[in-house]
């Protein structure tokens, strides 16, 4: 059965700290990974990952795969309370189905 | 402006009625989807399409149904059969570019309660 683990579940901060949220996976014949960002509603997205060590960058986050060792991680500099919301990682599985598998999330907050 | 939308944001029904759910999406998107959220559980698929006239289950797919007859339209009803409904239901699009299937765009979502 695909599935995706993502910790901690639960990550308070500072503002200005610098934050790392990890993903793993384990699905039949990995396709893309996905990170979104869940602050009041509407899950946005963030990142589509396919290749292992290209990072991926925008602002203050950055993410990065390593398809060898199965996970990613999602990294946030300079932590602003803006920040602070659920990001959920979703893997798509190869084989004819377009349907995404979602980890829980990892709910952080970020205070002054 | 393109986007998908979803109708009602809150929805009160009493127990044992079937609910409609309504999605559109102006994206001309392919696939479609509709995930369930509860506290702690993450998201998970209940259906999805891929083309017109076609549809798979998901994870939890029973005491739900759902049509596609149109490509913009993709509603959930939520049946007297589902022994839970009460949730934050979200509804997510995607195409494809080469082989590889774009990212989700998701609605706004529609919390339903059952009392």
């Amino acid at each position: 059965e695909d599935k995706v683990v993502q910790s901690p579940l639960s990550l308070v901060v500072h503002e200005g700290d610098t934050v790392t949220l990890n993903c793993s996976y384990e699905v039949t014949n990995f396709r893309s990974l996905l990170w979104y960002k869940q602050e009041k509603k509407a899950p946005t997205f963030l990142f589509m990952l396919t290749s292992s060590g290209i990072e991926k960058k925008s602002g203050r986050l950055s993410s990065i795969l390593d398809k060898k060792e199965l996970f990613s991680i999602l990294n946030i500099t300079a932590t602003q309370t803006g920040d602070s919301a659920v990001y959920l990682c979703a893997v798509h599985p190869q084989g004819g189905s377009e349907k995404l598998v979602f980890g829980k999330g990892t709910k952080l907050t970020v205070n002054p | 402006d393109g986007g998908i939308t979803q109708s009602p944001k809150y929805l009160f029904r009493k127990e044992g009625q079937n609910v409609t759910l309504s999605c559109e999406q102006n994206l001309n998107h392919d696939a479609m989807y509709w995930y369930r959220q509860d506290p702690g559980q993450g998201l998970r698929l209940i259906y999805y399409s891929q083309i017109v006239n076609d549809f798979q289950k998901g994870d939890i797919a029973e005491g739900y149904s759902v049509s596609r007859e149109k490509k913009e339209s993709f509603p959930l009803t939520v049946t007297s059969a589902q022994k839970n409904p009460t949730a934050f239901y979200l509804c997510a699009s995607s195409n494809w570019e080469g082989a590889m299937n774009t990212e989700a765009f998701f609605g706004q979502g529609t919390r339903l309660t059952v009392v």
